[in-house]
């Protein structure tokens, strides 16, 4: 049980436009999704907080224009980063919290690379 | 704010030997989660251990034992007898929420530890 997916795995597109990343929890409800993002050899970073049916709260330096966040049902929450840029390039990696499950209890997704040309 | 400081970039040993990972965090809160991660080349995080600031009996799981210590503010996970699937690189990770039921915080996570086994 507990499982995240996140699709796609791996994304190339063009500076310009806009790529969606899905992260669905296969086996639970997720009240909290959260995303991350991990530069090359780096750590990961907060960027954002999903709550189900409200607007997400992003973390200081976050863009919340270019990265649109909707978690509009218990087990989805997408990502959507607009007019992405060469400097967007990065492992994207989403994380949800369980509604039954003891507090903080928090599965992550397997990440997606994305990569702007 | 609260900070995971996990002061080795990278440690290189040869199979067999014990290694040690150090994390020291900071927090206000008295009220707080620690994690350990293991990220291997695929990038997916592999959960190792969560443990709640109450609670600081140290933890053994096979070759994987965890050294909880407040009065440090350290949280330090040493492998016994290494083996080269260990090598990964290895984050530690802290969350200052409580427990409410309510609000969840995301990780604040360390920059993390190359670790390379040598065969």
């Amino acid at each position: 049980g507990a499982v995240v997916s996140q699709h796609p795995s791996r994304v190339i597109c063009k500076s310009g436009t806009s790529v969606k990343i899905e992260c669905r929890s296969l086996d639970f409800q997720a009240t909290t999704m959260f995303w991350y993002r991990q530069f090359p050899k780096q750590s990961l970073m907060l960027m954002a907080t999903s709550n189900e049916g409200s607007k997400a709260t992003y973390e200081q330096g976050v863009e919340k224009d270019k990265f649109l966040i909707n978690h509009a049902s218990l087990t989805l929450s997408t990502l959507t980063v607009t007019s992405a840029h060469p400097e967007d390039s990065s492992f994207y990696i989403c994380s949800a919290r369980d509604r039954e499950a003891s507090y903080n209890e928090q599965f992550f997704g397997p990440g997606t690379r994305l990569t702007v040309l | 704010a609260q900070k995971v400081t996990q002061a080795q970039t990278e440690i290189s040993v040869v199979e067999k030997e014990d290694v040690t990972l150090d994390c020291v965090y900071e927090t206000r809160d008295t009220t707080y989660y620690l994690f350990w991660y293991k990220q291997p080349p695929s990038g997916e995080l592999v959960f190792l251990i969560r443990r709640n600031s109450f609670d600081e009996q140290n933890e053994i799981s096979g070759r994987y034992s965890w050294n909880f210590q407040k009065s440090t503010s350290s949280f330090n996970f040493t492998i016994t007898a290494s083996q080269v699937v260990d090598s990964a690189v290895y984050f530690c990770a802290l969350s200052e929420s409580t427990y409410s039921g309510g609000g969840a915080d995301g990780l604040t996570f360390g920059k993390g530890t190359h670790l390379i086994i040598q065969p």
